[in-house]
């Protein structure tokens, strides 16, 4: 089975840090994407990666950056975070598309004080 | 732009009976692929079905079917004999055949509750 792992369920952050949030994948996808959920929603992409150092920006980018040195770890960042950064966080990998189905990671609940 | 759009935003439904969960999509592309994911409580998103746009045919995994009806841009989930452990938020999702990337576009999910 497809494992993505998230480094931290639950994670509690000042307003102005910045906030690194890992996610690893251990079937050498070449695709890998970071969401943020809010309640009525639903799951908005803020980046994605197709290969290793390559990355786009998704629907919400702004506030937020990525890095992917490695195949199977990308990294979203909040350069300087804020209280409306306060969201759940999902991260997920997939192999080539078509109707292949993209995996999840648990989540980061993410609180910026 | 695709859309994807859930109208539903909490559903109910009793223990062993059967309920739908609509989805309806906006698209200008003739080929896409839809995915039905559910979230239960513990957060993880599964998969729960896939339909490819150019399948006529309606997908069916075991208790889970969808009703694809293309021309509406309809694509409803049914949850027959439904079980407890069905409760969960479902999203509908969307993506384009020419996305190589597998980017996809979610609607914004349907809390569904089973009574027993």
């Amino acid at each position: 089975d497809v494992k993505v792992t998230q480094s931290s369920r639950y994670l509690v952050k000042r307003t102005g840090e910045k906030v690194f949030l890992e996610c690893v994948q251990d079937m050498d996808h070449e695709n890998m994407f970071w969401y943020r959920q809010d309640p009525g929603l639903g799951l908005r992409l803020i980046y994605f990666s197709y290969d290793v150092k390559m990355k786009e920006k998704g629907d919400i980018p702004e506030g937020y950056s990525v890095s992917r040195e490695k195949k199977e770890r990308f990294s979203l960042i909040l350069e300087s975070a804020s209280t409306n950064q306060t969201s759940m966080y999902l991260c997920a990998s997939m192999p080539g598309g078509g109707n292949q189905p993209q995996h999840f990671g648990d989540g980061t609940r993410l609180s910026i004080l | 732009a695709q859309t994807v759009t859930q109208s539903q935003p909490e559903m109910s439904v009793q223990e062993a009976e059967t309920v739908t969960l609509s989805c309806t999509y906006d698209t200008s592309e003739s080929d896409y692929y839809l995915f039905w994911y559910k979230q239960p409580p513990s957060r993880q998103m599964i998969l729960v079905i896939r339909q490819e746009a150019y399948k006529q045919q309606n997908a069916t995994e075991n208790r889970f079917s969808v009703n694809f009806q293309k021309a509406a841009k309809s694509f409803s989930l049914k949850i027959s004999d439904s079980q407890l452990g069905d409760a969960a938020m479902y999203f509908c999702a969307y993506r384009g055949y020419s996305s190589n990337t597998g980017k996809l576009i979610f609607g914004q999910g349907t809390t569904l509750q089973v009574k027993p």
